[in-house]
């Protein structure tokens, strides 16, 4: 069991470019949740996918946006980047129906910069 | 938005010790409380899920306590070892969402 992967590892991109970050989740899971953790901070809540549809959704701007695949892959996808945009985003899985209440796992997380 | 906090921010230990960290959080609509082990250029790990008042859990040298009624979590670790250097989170789990503290980075000299 891979358990949950993210591509790229690293990226660097210019301001007001666009991004796509990807995420497999652990086998068996179909929830797969997006988290930014800027530099100091904690991982802060982006949005939860389940059945292809954006279930719950964190305090982020709509330049921020996801997708859902049948295979339950997901992509974050941030238009318009900012310098704020900065970050390591995690992807986290988990089984049917929780939310990750009672069980969650995290990828390595994607390292974003933008300048 | 949940305000979850952690304390201290970070903590320097010798070899042998035992040491404690603390997560609070809003006792209200309380859901469940999660504790990870992050160690750098890897993924948090799950270390406990509790979500009863007065829990206790125990993993080897690690152990942890929940109490909800007052909105605080202990993670407590006996005798420290060099490989327990990490960054140790707390994340409430509410409203569908989690709610993540800013860490306890714990490094352990030899």
């Amino acid at each position: 069991d891979a358990g949950v992967t993210q591509s790229p590892t690293h990226l660097i991109k210019t301001r007001g470019q666009q991004v796509t970050l990807r995420c497999s989740p652990k086998s068996g899971h179909d929830t797969v949740s997006w988290y930014q953790q800027a530099l100091g901070q904690g991982p802060q809540f982006i949005f939860q996918y389940y059945e292809e549809e954006e279930r719950q959704r964190g305090n982020f701007p709509d330049r921020f946006s996801g997708h859902q695949f049948p295979n339950y892959s997901s992509e974050l996808n941030v238009n318009a980047l900012l310098l704020g945009d900065s970050a390591l985003y995690l992807c986290a899985s988990s089984p049917t129906g929780t939310g990750g209440a009672y069980e969650q796992y995290f990828g390595p997380g994607t390292r974003l910069t933008v300048t | 938005i949940l305000n979850v906090e952690q304390s201290p921010q970070s903590l320097h230990v010798q070899e042998g010790d035992s040491t404690n960290f603390t997560c609070s959080f809003p006792s209200s609509n309380f859901y469940a409380l999660h504790w990870y082990r992050w160690e750098t250029a890897k993924s948090p790990e799950a270390l406990f899920v509790m979500t009863l008042n007065g829990d206790e859990k125990k993993k080897g040298r690690i152990s942890a306590t929940l109490n909800t009624k007052e909105g605080y979590s202990y993670l407590y670790i006996k005798g420290s070892q060099p490989e327990d250097s990490a960054t140790y989170l707390c994340a409430q789990y509410n409203f569908n969402k989690f709610y993540f503290g800013s860490g306890t980075k714990l490094n352990v000299k030899p």
